[in-house]
């Protein structure tokens, strides 16, 4: 069964940094195309970071330079590095699968669907 | 302000249809790589409903179907449940913007 469980968030003061978790179990991140997404208080769903399995990073404008995705394939873990937070990155922080849409779609990622989601993690950004 | 356009609410009475329009432009829906749907029960995780225009995930009821045209792309539920009052979000890839972008979402009410 696949599954997805973020961890890390929490309270930090603006200007800090946190380090989100995403641990996943019944699929191997290394070879899929991870994705984070977060959902401010109240409000919709807003792409936030890909990482593609070739190693390929991309970001959303408002948070390029300052939040970092990566991977740990030892441990199956994608991680989402946050620095010098703002108040505006108060959300709960989602990691995702994105996934081919069939095997003729597999070279072309905009194509792709998040097919998996976790639960979630909260970071509230205030002082 | 969200890049694709939902109406905020929609409503229905149990067993009515009811259809949620996601409004876009030339370098996301009509691009043509797919809109994909996404239901969030209240206080859960989004779940893929939709995705590739029209194509349900297996589990997904077939109450449940999607269809795109030019720039645009509506999500339809027939025979309304009370368990389907969630909020309902499109998603597609920008091109311009070289990311993902989501509609602002939309409540369905079941009455």
């Amino acid at each position: 069964e696949v599954q997805l469980v973020e961890s890390g968030g929490g309270l930090i003061q603006p200007g800090g940094s946190l380090r989100l978790s995403c641990a996943a179990s019944g699929f191997t991140v290394s070879v899929n195309y991870m994705s984070w997404v977060r959902q401010a208080p109240g409000k919709g769903l807003e792409w936030v970071s890909d990482l593609y399995s070739g190693g390929s990073t991309y970001y959303e404008d408002s948070v390029k330079g300052r939040f970092t995705i990566s991977r740990d394939n030892s441990k199956n873990t994608l991680y989402l590095q946050m620095n010098s937070l703002r108040a505006e990155d108060t959300a709960v922080y989602y990691c995702a699968r994105v996934r081919s849409p069939g095997a003729a779609f597999d070279h072309y990622y905009h194509y792709y669907y998040m097919d998996a989601w976790g639960k979630g993690t909260t970071v509230t950004v205030s002082s | 302000q969200s890049v694709l356009t939902q109406p905020p609410s929609v409503s229905g009475a149990p067993g009515q249809r009811v259809t949620i329009s996601c409004t876009g432009s030339s370098s996301n829906i009509g691009a043509g790589y797919g809109v994909h749907w996404y239901q969030q029960l209240p206080g859960t995780a989004p779940k893929v409903l939709i995705y590739g225009n029209t194509n349900r995930p297996s589990g997904v009821p077939d109450r449940f179907s999607g269809s795109k045209s030019g720039t645009s792309a509506s999500l339809a539920i027939t025979g309304l449940q009370a368990e389907d009052e969630a909020d309902y979000y499109c998603q597609a890839y920008d091109t311009s913007l070289s990311g993902w972008v989501f509609g602002g979402g939309t409540k369905l009410t079941v009455l």
